[in-house]
């Protein structure tokens, strides 16, 4: 296994137009997180599942992202009616419970025109 | 809201000398304490880590410390070497939170041969 896989890597589209993004976790990984990462800070937590099950959604998240994961291996990050502002690094990870140890993929880069 | 902090937004290190890396936290139910290492273009990669049951955590050159009643960790390299320069984030997490992780805005450190 090579690790956490996100495609694409990078990702240009016009405002308003809807995009998708996927996560492939490292395979015995029960625990997928999406984060995303503006210019200049950390990571922000948007949302994580545990196996299929999506455990907990930050207020980042609005009603244009949905995110899924249902077979509990890979997840799709989606962003309906993209906005300049959604323009950010896209990361996600997964982690083994009980393990704490989060792995990240390279990240999708995100840029709205 | 930023629960964990990076007051420091670089450094500058002689090579074979000390780095030492600060972060600051809010949440006194944070438990678990990460950190990151972070070239461009890549994913977050994880350093090393610390419990709050513990105030030491020693691997190789890279030693985390935490400091509860500060609230305060702090990371330090020694020797640093000139393929340590990356952006090293501090993140905590809390059981209760499932895990999920708090970035600091991270600190960018050169090591200069």
């Amino acid at each position: 296994d090579t690790g956490v896989s996100q495609n694409p890597r990078h990702k240009i589209t016009k405002r308003g137009q809807n995009v998708t993004f996927r996560c492939d976790p490292i395979s015995e990984h029960n625990r997928l997180y999406w984060y995303r990462q503006t210019l200049g800070q950390g990571p922000e937590f948007l949302t994580y599942f545990q196996n299929e099950a999506q455990l907990e959604k930050s207020r980042l998240l609005s009603d244009r992202f949905s995110a899924e994961r249902p077979k509990g291996s890979f997840s799709t990050l989606e962003i309906q009616r993209t906005e300049q502002g959604d323009s950010a690094m896209y990361l996600c990870a997964s982690s083994f419970l009980p393990d704490n140890e989060q792995f990240f993929g390279p990240g999708t880069r995100l840029t709205v025109l | 809201d930023q629960q964990v902090k990076q007051n420091s937004p670089s450094l500058s290190v002689q090579e074979g000398r000390i780095s030492i890396l600060n972060c600051d936290y809010t949440n006194s139910m944070f438990d678990y304490f990460l950190w990151y290492k972070k070239y461009p273009a890549e994913g977050p990669t994880f350093l090393i880590s610390i419990s709050s049951i513990k105030d030491k955590n020693e691997d190789g050159r890279f030693t985390v410390f935490l400091n509860k009643s500060a609230k305060h960790l702090s990371l330090h390299i020694v020797p640093s070497q000139p393929g340590d320069s990356a952006v090293y984030f501090c993140a905590a997490s809390a059981q209760y939170t499932g895990n999920q992780f708090y970035f600091g805005t991270g600190t960018s450190l050169t090591v200069i041969p």
